[in-house]
């Protein structure tokens, strides 16, 4: 595809309900990143893959979140027991090579989650 | 936690204005990278730097990694300019894992 796209820009969640955030990276990037942006903060670093390869899952913030990416192309996040304090802006980026940071990294349009 | 701190957090400009935006941070670096974000979510690269001086059209980057220090400018602004920017070094010692500054918010009035 063209860009980075995220399904569904927007997803309003009961608390204790299970969601599924999906990232589908920029064809051939090797590189794909989530990152968890909060009102009026910057994002902030949730988990990198490598192809299918999760190397970095230090950011996600508890045992509720997870995240996959099994055919090394698009990537789910899934949380589940939402709680009020998941509502954020989640942003999945990609980039070329192995070294992501090390290079320009491509960002979706982020999924608004609100829990209620 | 803050290992990243961005001046100023909201700036106001009339358009042709000269823009500076600073970037600080506590930790080792070996590059920089500044991103633009405007309402509704969407980022946008502007620049990766991990020394000197980088120039894009009217934007201009620079960066110190001894004093730990980066600054952002923009040259005669635009109210497209209007958006939020973001500093983001890498962590230390990460060759990936990028740490964010809470942006800073600018507005350009015509």
């Amino acid at each position: 595809g063209a860009g980075v796209s995220q399904s569904p820009r927007y997803k309003v969640a009961k608390r204790g309900q299970d969601v599924a955030l999906r990232c589908d990276p920029i064809s051939g990037h090797v590189s794909l990143f989530w990152y968890q942006q909060a009102l009026g903060q910057g994002p902030e670093f949730l988990t990198y893959f490598q192809n299918e390869a999760q190397l970095d899952k230090s950011g996600l913030p508890s045992d509720r979140f997870f995240a996959e990416r099994p055919e090394g192309s698009v990537s789910t996040l899934k949380i589940q027991r939402t709680q009020q304090e998941d509502s954020a802006v989640y942003l999945c980026a990609s980039s070329l090579t192995l070294a992501g940071g090390q290079e320009t990294q491509y960002f979706g349009p982020g999924t608004r989650l609100l829990v209620l | 936690k803050n290992e990243v701190e961005q001046s100023p957090q909201n700036l106001t400009a009339q358009e042709g204005e000269f823009i500076t935006i600073n970037c600080s941070y506590s930790v080792g670096i070996s590059a920089l990278h500044w991103l633009q974000q405007h309402p509704g979510g969407g980022i946008v690269s502007l620049f990766m730097l991990s020394s000197g001086k980088k120039k894009h059209g009217r934007l201009i980057a620079t960066i110190n990694i001894q004093e730990k220090h980066s600054s952002l400018h923009i040259t005669a602004s635009h109210p497209r300019d209007s958006a939020v920017y973001i500093c983001a070094p890498h962590s230390g010692g990460s060759n990936y894992k990028l740490t964010f500054g809470k942006g800073t918010l600018l507005t350009v009035n015509p």
